[in-house]
C-alpha cells in the first residue's frame, strides 16, 4: 500500500540552527500538508499546499517556517532560527484529488532542539 | 476559534464490548469529519471518515454525524486489546485546514 515517507526520523539540532524535514507524499495526491505535535499535546495543523502553493496556513505558521516541492516527488518543511520550544513531532500528509479527501500520515520526524 | 472538543479518558472497556467515543465541534460551515487512531509515539492512522448526516460502518467501526448537533461519534463494537490506543477526532471546514480533537485514550481489557 502506497505511503507517506518522512525523513529524518530523528532530528537533533542547536537552538537557532535552520532545519529542512523532508517528505515524499503519495504519488497520485494532489494537497500535502504539514502537522505538528508537541509531547502530549494535540495534532495542529500547520500548512497546506495545493498546485505549488501554500493554500492554507495557522497561525502557528510564521516567518520562521517555509515549505517547498523542490521537485517532482519531495515536500519541505524549512524551520529558521530553531527555539527550544519548536522541539516535536512533524508529520507530513498526504491527500487526493480535493482536501476533503482523507489524508494520509507519514511516520513523522522527531525534531530535537537542544 | 475552531474548537474541537472530546473527553480526554481514559475510557476503558472489556473485550468484546462496545466502545463509544464523542466529539463536538464549533465550526458550523465543517464539511468532512475523520476519525484517527493513534498508538504511543506512531503517527495518526486513518479509521474512518464522514461527510453526511447519519451513520457510516465499516466492520466493527461506525461513525455517525448530526451535523444540526455539532456532534461525531465513533463506535467500535466487539473492542479488541488491539483497539487500545488513542483515538483522534479532526473536523475540516472550507477552508484546507484539519483541527483536531486532543483525543480520547481507549483501554481494552482482556
Amino acid at each position: 500500500e502506497p505511503e507517506v515517507t518522512q525523513t529524518p526520523s530523528h532530528q537533533v539540532t542547536q537552538m537557532g540552527q535552520e532545519v529542512i524535514l523532508r517528505c515524499v507524499p503519495i504519488s497520485n495526491h494532489l494537497y500535502f500538508y504539514w502537522y505538528r505535535q508537541i509531547l502530549g499535546q494535540k495534532v495542529e495543523f500547520l500548512v497546506s499546499f495545493y498546485n505549488n502553493e501554500i493554500s492554507e496556513k495557522s497561525e502557528i505558521f510564521d516567518d520562521q517556517f517555509s515549505v517547498e516541492r523542490p521537485d517532482g516527488s519531495n515536500f519541505t518543511l524549512k524551520i529558521r532560527s530553531t527555539k527550544l520550544e519548536d522541539s516535536a513531532m512533524y508529520f507530513c500528509a498526504s491527500s487526493e484529488r480535493s482536501g476533503d479527501q482523507p489524508q494520509h500520515f507519514g511516520d513523522g520526524t522527531r525534531l530535537s532542539i537542544l | 476559534q475552531k474548537e474541537v472538543e472530546q473527553n480526554s479518558g481514559p475510557l476503558s472497556v472489556p473485550e468484546g464490548a462496545i466502545a463509544s467515543l464523542n466529539c463536538t465541534y464549533s465550526d458550523r460551515g465543517s464539511q468532512s469529519f475523520f476519525w484517527y487512531r493513534q498508538y504511543s509515539g506512531k503517527s495518526p492512522e486513518l479509521i474512518m471518515f464522514i461527510y453526511s448526516n447519519g451513520d457510516k460502518e465499516d466492520g466493527r467501526f461506525t461513525a455517525q454525524l448530526n451535523k444540526a448537533s455539532q456532534y461525531v461519534s465513533l463506535l467500535i463494537r466487539d473492542s479488541q486489546p488491539s483497539d487500545s490506543a488513542t483515538y483522534l477526532c479532526a473536523v475540516k471546514g472550507n477552508n484546507n485546514d484539519m483541527r483536531f480533537g486532543a483525543g480520547t485514550r481507549l483501554t481494552v481489557k482482556p
